[in-house]
């Protein structure tokens, strides 16, 4: 079945520092990737996404790169700010056992950026 | 375009007692999925409408659990016979299209505690 495995959190950093959280999935198909991110006390929204093989997806000065060789899509930052601190979720949206499209979320990594 | 919204954002019950769960979806979009969310963890699928149709529900999902989506607007999830390990935060998300993953939007949730 589907499955996405993200790091494990947290992950804390200072302010301006670069930002890598991993993320590996196990499909069927071809996949949409997305990451997601939550801020303390609000809902998950999408951050970014790619659609197919070798597409970056970017937005607020994150990146990921849709790897098809490494079944990978890890998020990067060049420079943290304290206001990035939030959970980020990587998903995947591929075809499920009964023929629907489903997000697969990770379990999430939390990011602490400290001033 | 005013969000998605869940009502309500806080149920305490007891144990073995029913409870339902209200979901409004962004109007035009006609996907509509329910999550299961507890700490530490990622949104956990649970069931998907397109339109008025259920079209899957996660097999980890109990005979206890039954969701509608009457005319392809709002949706309910009950959850009967209450159980402690029910207690989780509950997502609701809605989207566009008719083929592969769009980008979901989610609701701020129901957190749901089962004494």
């Amino acid at each position: 079945g589907n499955s996405v495995t993200q790091m494990e959190g947290p992950v804390t950093l200072s302010e301006e520092a670069f930002l890598t959280i991993n993320c590996t999935y196990t499909a069927t198909g071809y996949p949409s990737l997305f990451w997601y991110v939550q801020y303390p006390g609000e809902g998950l929204q999408l951050l970014l996404k790619a659609t197919k093989a070798d597409d970056k997806g970017s937005n607020k000065g994150f990146e990921a790169t849709y790897r098809k060789e490494t079944t990978s899509f890890h998020l990067e930052k060049g420079s943290v700010q304290v206001s990035d601190s939030a959970v980020y979720f990587c998903a995947l949206g591929g075809l499920s056992a009964g023929g629907s499209y489903i997000p697969t979320f990770g379990r999430g990594t939390s990011l602490i950026v400290h001033p | 375009d005013t969000g998605v919204s869940q009502d309500p954002r806080h149920k305490i019950t007891k144990r073995g007692q029913n409870v339902t769960f209200r979901c409004d979806p962004i109007s035009e979009h006609n996907r509509l999925y329910w999550y299961r969310q507890t700490l530490g963890q990622g949104p956990e699928f649970l069931t998907y409408f397109q339109n008025e149709a259920q079209l899957e529900k996660s097999r980890l999902l109990s005979d206890r659990f039954s969701a509608e989506r009457p005319k392809g607007s709002f949706s309910t999830l009950e959850i009967q016979r209450t159980e402690q390990g029910d207690s989780a935060m509950y997502l609701c998300a809605s989207s566009t299209g008719t083929g592969g993953v769009a980008t979901q939007y989610f609701g701020p949730g129901t957190r749901l505690t089962v004494l």
